[in-house]
């Protein structure tokens, strides 16, 4: 079934740990985003891709990084984990022709 | 850029009730408005959306209006029930630089009592 993946689901990490964050789409979409989400709170635009080899800031400021090498992957890497990383981080995509993000499921990030 | 205020962040309901969440946005040229249902622990999924042409869109018991002059768009939720519990965004999609790139409201938790 077609469908945006994220992988893991949940993770625990020590400060100080490099991590990164996978997101898999099989939709066929150009577009891909990065969100960072408390649980049920404002959702904080990170990074996107409108293609491959091209990557954008959001709103965010954020000390992570992304790449797209491929149209169907969008990783996050976050060099250094600090415990103010801790929190959900949503991966989406989308295309021209149909305005709506699909979410994937996320990955709850917790820093200690 | 894009702003997209909505309201209320919080709203309970008697279960039956209708309820109303309403957004407006800043940037006269957007043209796309989805909403998003997010419950507990899970992705947010888009319940209904509406494009910039059309006033109103109904689908069973949610429907969006849209306003264009006045830049706000509004949900419906009729004969709301427990199931309908959970955290709704809107969002607007300009035409400028940002491309396809939408705009988040803030959110409003939305409770429904029995």
């Amino acid at each position: 079934e077609a469908d945006i993946y994220q992988t893991p689901r949940y993770l625990v990490i020590g400060t100080g740990k490099k991590i990164t964050l996978e997101c898999s789409q099989t939709m066929g979409h150009d577009k891909m985003y990065w969100y960072q989400q408390d649980p049920g709170m404002e959702l904080h635009l990170i990074h996107y891709s409108y293609g491959v080899n091209s990557t954008e800031k959001g709103d965010l400021s954020s000390e992570s990084t992304v790449s797209r090498i491929r149209t169907e992957h969008f990783p996050l890497t976050l060099e250094s984990a600090r415990p103010s990383h801790t929190s959900q981080y949503l991966c989406a995509s989308s295309t021209r022709d149909r305005g709506g993000y699909t979410f994937g499921s996320g990955t709850r990030l917790t820093v200690v | 850029g894009e702003n997209v205020e909505q309201h209320p962040s919080t709203l309970s309901v008697q279960e039956g009730d209708s309820a109303v969440i309403k957004c407006t946005y800043s940037d006269s040229a957007s043209n796309y408005f989805p909403w998003y249902k997010q419950e507990l622990g899970k992705r947010p999924q888009l319940i209904i959306d509406i494009r910039s042409n059309v006033g109103e869109k109904k689908d069973q018991r949610i429907a969006v209006t849209l306003n264009k002059t006045a830049k706000h768009f509004s949900l419906h939720i009729t004969e709301t029930q427990p199931e309908d519990s959970a955290v709704y965004f809107c969002a607007a999609r300009g035409i400028g630089g940002g491309g396809n790139k939408l705009t988040f409201g803030t959110g409003t938790q939305l409770k429904v009592e029995l």
